[in-house]
């Protein structure tokens, strides 16, 4: 596709749910990226992926996050048990290469936890 | 592990004024990146700075910097209203680290 794409733009869901949060990358981009962003804050990152594998999941805040990759391109974040606090815009970005190439960032999801 | 600050964290402009935005990191960092996001919207890509001297230049802003200082700088020349936004600085880690961001508020 021309950009990342993420999917939900928005999720509203009740403390104590499962979700998932989409990423879509741009075509050929071997590099994702999970950052979650609260309001006024920069980007926190979360995990990233090279191909398939989670190469740095260090940013990851607890158990109750997980994200995949199973075929190197679309990938889920999941979140279990949801809390009040993992309300926030959760954004993806793709790159091509390595960590320290270029990252292009998608819309995000906007979470909330109620 | 990279931190990376930046201040301000607020500045308020007057139209036609310049100003300067400071990003300051931690530890070595091979490349330096500035990005805008406008309310509610995602980030967008402005500068990628390679190496120590480095400087890029597009419109009203320009960016440099300076491996040794671990300070990468955001110049804006003349500030007008359109540069109204939050910047911000990214180092490299494994991924890109950001800075809390910078908020521009540019006034008549």
């Amino acid at each position: 596709g021309a950009g990342v794409s993420q999917t939900p733009s928005n999720k509203v869901t009740e403390k104590g749910k499962y979700v998932e949060l989409r990423c879509d990358p741009i075509s050929g981009h071997t590099a994702l990226y999970w950052y979650r962003q609260s309001l006024g804050q920069g980007p926190e990152f979360l995990i990233y992926f090279q191909g398939t594998g989670a190469a740095d999941d260090s940013g990851l805040p607890n158990d109750r996050f997980f994200a995949v990759r199973p075929e190197g391109s679309v990938s889920t974040l999941k979140i279990q048990r949801t809390e009040r606090g993992d309300s926030a815009v959760y954004l993806c970005a793709s790159s091509f290469g390595t960590g320290q190439a270029e990252a292009f960032f998608g819309q995000g999801t906007r979470l909330t936890v109620v | 592990e990279l931190k990376v600050e930046q201040n301000p964290l607020f500045l308020s402009m007057q139209e036609g004024k310049n100003y300067t935005i400071y990003c300051n990191y931690s530890t070595t960092s091979d490349r330096l990146y500035w990005y805008r996001q406008d309310p509610g919207k995602s980030l967008e890509s402005l500068f990628v700075l390679l190496s120590n001297g480095a400087v890029k230049q597009e419109g009203r802003l320009m960016a440099s910097l300076d491996t040794k200082a671990r300070l990468s700088t955001l110049h804006i020349t003349a500030a007008v209203h359109d540069l109204s936004a939050t910047y911000f600085c990214a180092g490299t880690g494994t991924a890109l680290i950001f800075g809390k961001g910078t908020t521009l508020s540019v006034s008549s």
